[in-house]
């Protein structure tokens, strides 16, 4: 059984701090790495994209990757209020690697979530 | 990314009865998928919907309770049957992407069902 673990949280920051989420996984032929925001009441939104091992920055986001551990990594630096939602990491297990025949398949973990403190 | 639309947004419905939710996208995809998410929960997904073939369908999700149609490469439907109080929860479904991987999954807004 293909797992994707996160700590479910809540994590609690203060506005201003790094929030660091954390994801591990457990198939050593996974891929590719997403992280997704979800607004309660909404739907998840793409927010990070990593396939390669070491860090990738994308504004305030940081996702760091190293495969050798299975570990994927979201950090959030100045966090704001409005950071605050639920954050899902994502995996993809290669072509065909899912549970099912769908080759394009991401198993997601439980999610994280995150509160900043004004 | 793609534009992805569902209806209704949300229902409440009686146990014994059926509920189809669409999933309508701005663009020409494969591969579309179907997902519950139970309150508190993660996603789970229930299939795969290729056009021109058969849903996939994942383990403990069967097509008599969850019927879906791919009529063409822009449109989905998914039918939730013979409903009961534990098929409340939320339905999203989600497009494959070429951008920035062909793995990448956009999701619609979500169908909230509630089963009384």
């Amino acid at each position: 059984q293909k797992e994707v673990e996160q700590n479910s949280g809540p994590l609690s920051v203060p506005e201003g701090a790094i929030a660091s989420l954390n994801c591990t996984y457990s198939d050593r032929g996974s891929q590719s790495f997403f992280w997704y925001r979800q607004y309660s009441g909404k739907s998840p939104e793409l927010i990070m994209f990593i396939y390669s091992n070491g860090d990738k920055e994308d504004g305030r986001f940081t996702a760091q990757l190293n495969k050798a551990s299975q570990y994927v990594s979201l950090l959030i630096r100045d966090s704001q209020p409005s950071d605050s939602a639920t954050y899902l990491c994502a995996v993809f297990l290669g072509a065909g690697g899912g549970s099912g025949a769908g080759s394009y398949q991401l198993t997601f973990g439980k999610g994280t979530k995150l509160s900043v403190i004004p | 990314s793609a534009v992805i639309s569902q209806k209704p947004s949300r229902d409440i419905c009686q146990r014994g009865t059926s509920l189809t939710i669409q999933c309508q996208v701005d663009s020409q995809v494969t591969m579309m998928f179907w997902y519950r998410q139970q309150p508190g929960q993660s996603l789970t997904l229930i299939a795969t919907a290729n056009q021109g073939s058969e849903a996939t369908y994942e383990s403990g999700f069967v097509i008599d309770k969850f019927p879906i149609s791919r009529p063409n490469l822009t449109f989905s439907t998914l039918t939730v049957s013979n409903m009961s109080p534990e098929d409340s929860s939320i339905y999203l479904c989600s497009v494959e992407a070429s951008y920035p991987t062909q793995e990448t999954q956009y999701f619609g807004p979500g169908t909230r069902l509630l089963v009384l």
